[in-house]
């Protein structure tokens, strides 16, 4: 699995976009940026993923650079309860098992 | 509702017990797995299943065992190897690379 390097934490006032930055500089050329989060004590939630073409849903938009290295999560209206660890994991399509690799996250702190 | 259910959502072991933590999911996934989460960690991949009576170890698969008889049921088995078992357990499905978790089980030890 690729490396991805997150800051441990950020803030974000609410109402305010918020952009979570990732570094992936030895992404390969068949995986995939994927952001999870994890609300306190509760499962991780899936957000969004791709490959090289930015994404938009109705979560949040994900810009991917042109040479793949980093990536930047944004979430357009943060509120309150988007307060979460943010979760950049890079995966292949081929990798038996669709294994995730979690690291520590951001921490984002919406505040009011 | 579809979803991942786990059960239950506290449980404490005693010196030297085996537990069981429930995870049933009603999506038709056919890939399951059982992560681990410390207090102020990323989450560690223990065991997973890509399809009924089969299963790999993850990265920290000592001191657990799981099975896989039905595609809806993935017990993890919490055995008295594992030293160390305080930690948030969490179970996931997934279809087309897309990972759907459960609430989670918080184990203690007594």
């Amino acid at each position: 699995d690729a490396k991805t390097t997150q800051p441990t934490s950020m803030d974000c006032a609410e109402g305010r976009a918020a952009n979570l930055p990732c570094n992936h500089s030895t992404i390969s050329g068949n995986e995939y940026v994927y952001w999870y989060r994890q609300i306190h004590s509760q499962g991780p939630q899936y957000i969004i993923h791709g490959l090289k073409n930015n994404e938009t849903n109705e979560m949040a938009s994900l810009i991917i650079t042109e040479d793949r290295k980093s990536s930047t999560l944004i979430l357009p209206h943060a509120t309150l309860r988007d307060t979460a660890v943010y979760y950049c994991i890079v995966r292949g399509t081929m990798e038996y098992g669709n294994k995730l690799v979690f690291g520590a996250g951001t921490i984002l702190r919406v505040k009011s | 509702d579809g979803g991942i259910t786990q059960s239950p959502k506290y449980l404490f072991r005693k010196e030297g017990q085996n537990v069981t933590l429930s995870c049933e999911q009603n999506l038709n996934h056919d890939a399951m797995y059982w992560y681990r989460q410390d207090p102020g960690q990323g989450l560690r991949l223990i065991y997973y299943s890509q399809i009924v009576n089969d299963f790999q170890k993850g990265d920290i698969a000592e001191g657990y065992s799981v099975s896989r008889e039905k595609k809806e049921s993935f017990p993890l088995t919490v055995t008295s190897a594992q030293k160390n078992p305080t930690a948030f357990y969490l179970c996931a499905s997934s279809i087309t690379g897309i990972q759907y978790f459960g609430a989670g089980t918080r184990l203690s030890v007594l």
